[in-house]
């Protein structure tokens, strides 16, 4: 099994619908982070988590929100999508009691907004 | 705000060939610099990485460099083969201390021609 899984894979979605993406990760790590990537865009950091009672805005929070349900579980909301939302979107986790700031990442969801 | 600019967004060799990609970065307190390959369908993973108090490091055929004075650093990969062919990011952490926030370059699609 996948150390980070994110679901769903792929998605497509109405305009003006809400929809949740998930992740969970059995590495342990405290830190949890949600990115989104576009094409020339790079990797841009939507919300992340130190730990269960610890959220935060990135650069690209508007239009999304998270909840942090365990230390394990991760999820990325976007209350009414719109079609700029169209992304590969990237759930990662790093590991702060070790010094180690390298994220594992997920698979990635394909999310499309019609 | 933070920034990781990253050249050039795409990179031909052909295969035994080396290919070099550079990053800047204009956060003077990043500390840790690390570069993710991302296959086709799959999340980025980490290759490699180096911090702050070191100028160069390097693992079989992948080797990085920093400039701390001049705020880049650069990922250089010889002998390129075929398997090397994916997205190349390179990230710079955001602010001194144990923030674990990474700030990514835009991605450098590699290609090695057989």
């Amino acid at each position: 099994d996948a150390d980070v899984t994110q679901t769903p894979r792929n998605r497509i979605t109405k305009t003006g619908k809400r929809i949740m993406l998930e992740c969970s990760q059995t590495k342990g790590h405290d830190r949890m982070y949600w990115y989104r990537q576009d094409p020339g865009l790079g990797l841009r950091l939507i919300y992340y988590s130190f730990d269960v009672k610890d959220i935060n805005k990135g650069e690209i929070s508007d239009g999304y929100s998270v909840s942090r349900q365990a230390q394990a579980k991760f999820s990325l909301s976007l209350e009414s999508a719109i079609p700029n939302q169209t992304a590969l979107y990237f759930c990662a986790t790093s590991d702060s009691y070790r010094l180690n700031y390298g994220y594992t990442f997920g698979s990635g969801t394909r999310l499309t907004v019609v | 705000g933070e920034n990781v600019e990253q050249h050039p967004s795409t990179l031909s060799v052909q295969e035994g060939d080396s290919a070099v990609i550079k990053c800047t970065y204009s956060d003077s307190a990043s500390n840790y610099f690390p570069w993710y390959k991302q296959e086709l369908g799959k999340g980025p993973q980490l290759i490699i990485d180096i911090r702050s108090n070191v100028g160069e490091k390097k693992d079989q055929r992948i080797a990085v460099t920093l400039n701390k004075t001049a705020k880049h650093f650069s990922l250089h990969i010889t002998e390129t083969q075929p398997e090397d062919s994916a997205v190349y990011f390179c990230a710079a952490s955001s602010g001194s201390g144990n923030t674990g926030k990474l700030i990514f370059g835009q991605g450098t699609t590699l290609q090695v021609k057989p």
